[in-house]
């Protein structure tokens, strides 16, 4: 069965950085795109970015342009979301999605709270 | 890219349908049929149920549909049951490998 399995929790102060993986199993990990989505407490959905892990498509929302970057390990089956520079707007829930040229994300991650406080 | 517009809130009693609406621009939700709805309950992940605009995904309830007109996208409800009391949002494609969703509404069962 499909599974996105994300790392845990992270506590970071104002300025540093956060590296959040993504783990995908059980579907061909190059096969499909993995979405970033994230999710600041009590508020909404924002889309974040996406990665084509079989290579090419790397793209971010322009508010997180220069902050956010993301990687793939194909031989992990691993995809990892990097934000530097975080401020408390950054304090959210970070989901990783699995995703296609339908752009429905049909598999989401468990989500990892990244808090980020002085 | 500013989000999609729904409203915050809808409400309908057991067994009545209720639609949500998702207003965008021509720059997404006018411009590809690359629309999708997501129920999220509290403290889990969203769970799609729409995407293309109209298809479901396989296990999805057929009381739930969707459709578009212009830039405003569409989510329709039918048969109304308490398990549908979630938040519910819209994403739709951008251009350029981009996506946006919708601000989330809120549904109450009464």
């Amino acid at each position: 069965q499909v599974q996105l399995v994300q790392s845990g929790a992270e506590v970071k102060k104002p300025g540093a950085s956060v590296m959040v993986s993504c783990k995908a199993s059980g579907y061909s990990f190059t096969n499909y795109y993995m979405f970033w989505v994230r999710q600041a407490p009590g508020q909404g959905l924002e889309w974040v970015g996406v990665i084509n892990p079989s290579g090419g498509i790397i793209m971010y929302a322009q508010k997180l342009e220069g902050r956010v970057t993301m990687t793939r390990d194909t031989s992990t089956s691993t995809v990892y979301m990097e934000v530097s520079s975080l401020t408390s707007e950054d304090s959210a829930v970070y989901y990783c999605a699995r995703g296609d040229d339908t752009w429905g994300f049909d598999y989401w991650g468990q989500g990892t709270l990244v808090t980020v406080s002085s | 890219q500013s989000a999609l517009t729904q409203p915050a809130s809808v409400s309908g009693s057991p067994g009545q349908s209720i639609t949500i609406s998702c207003t965008g621009t021509r720059s997404d939700v006018g411009n590809y049929n690359l629309v999708s709805w997501y129920q999220q309950n509290p403290g889990k992940a969203p769970k799609l149920i729409i995407f293309e605009v109209t298809k479901r995904p396989s296990g999805v309830s057929d009381r739930f549909s969707g459709t578009k007109s212009g830039y405003t996208a569409s989510l329709t409800i039918s048969g109304l049951q308490p398990e549908d009391e979630a938040d519910y949002y819209c994403c739709s494609y951008a251009g350029g490998s981009t996506g946006v969703f919708g601000g989330g509404t809120k549904l109450t069962v009464l």
